[in-house]
């Protein structure tokens, strides 16, 4: 079975700081991989996927994750972290649900909070 | 992009009444759509995936008699709580997935806030 680990459930950074969220997944297959986020009262927007090839994907806004085997992890990061950037993170690992469809699995989620 | 529409967005109602969601991807065929229950400050529980023509299939612990889905087309699907009770009372938000190759990724409504009173 297909789990997603996010360390930190609250990560804070000032506005043009570095931002690292981490995941680190478990999966007994090669894993496909996403990082979503989702602002207040809204759905979630994919922000980057992982399948296969390389190994440094970037998404939107400015994001990008790097897909680690050896470590399991799939850390999301921007450079420089805008006011915007405020929202709720979730990093995803595609998996089997039940009757063996294909299904996404969620980490908990990490709430970032830009400071000025 | 891939756009969804779930609709309402927001319903309040009075205990022992049904309630029906509806979820449109809007410029794209969705053969699987999803629906999601998310607790407030936690992560997204599946519910049930929904292929068009077919029987949704539950996730364990989900009780399909109550929580009713419909998939009867590629681009809608809806979700009706039955005899909806206070603890119903949840953000529920689907997603659709594009036809095409095994793990496209989701595409998310914006949600929908379900109170019930």
């Amino acid at each position: 079975a297909q789990s997603v680990t996010q360390l930190g459930s609250h990560v804070s950074v000032s506005e043009g700081a570095l931002v690292l969220l981490r995941c680190n997944y478990s999966s007994s297959v090669p894993p496909y991989l996403f990082w979503y986020v989702q602002y207040p009262n809204q759905g979630l927007q994919l922000l980057l996927k992982y399948t296969t090839g390389a190994t440094l994907v970037k998404g939107i806004n400015g994001f990008e994750a790097e897909f680690k085997k050896s470590e399991t992890s799939f850390h999301l990061t921007k450079p420089s972290a805008h006011m915007s950037d405020a929202a709720e993170y979730f990093c995803a690992v595609s998996g089997k649900g039940q009757g063996g469809s294909e299904k996404l699995v969620f980490g908990k989620g990490t709430k970032l909070t830009v400071n000025p | 992009g891939a756009v969804v529409s779930q609709h309402p967005s927001w319903v309040i109602c009075k205990s022992g009444t049904s309630v029906k969601i509806e979820c449109r991807s809007l410029d794209f065929q969705a053969t699987t759509m999803f629906w999601y229950r998310q607790f407030p400050k936690q992560s997204l529980m599946l519910m049930a995936t929904s292929n068009e023509g077919s029987k949704a299939t539950y996730e364990q612990g989900v009780e399909k008699d109550k929580f009713l889905i419909n998939h009867a087309s590629l681009t809608l699907s809806t979700l009706t709580v039955t005899s909806a009770h206070p603890e119903d009372s949840s953000f529920y938000i689907c997603s659709a997935r594009e036809t095409g190759p095994p793990n496209q990724p989701q595409h998310f409504g914006d949600g929908t806030r379900l109170s019930i009173l």
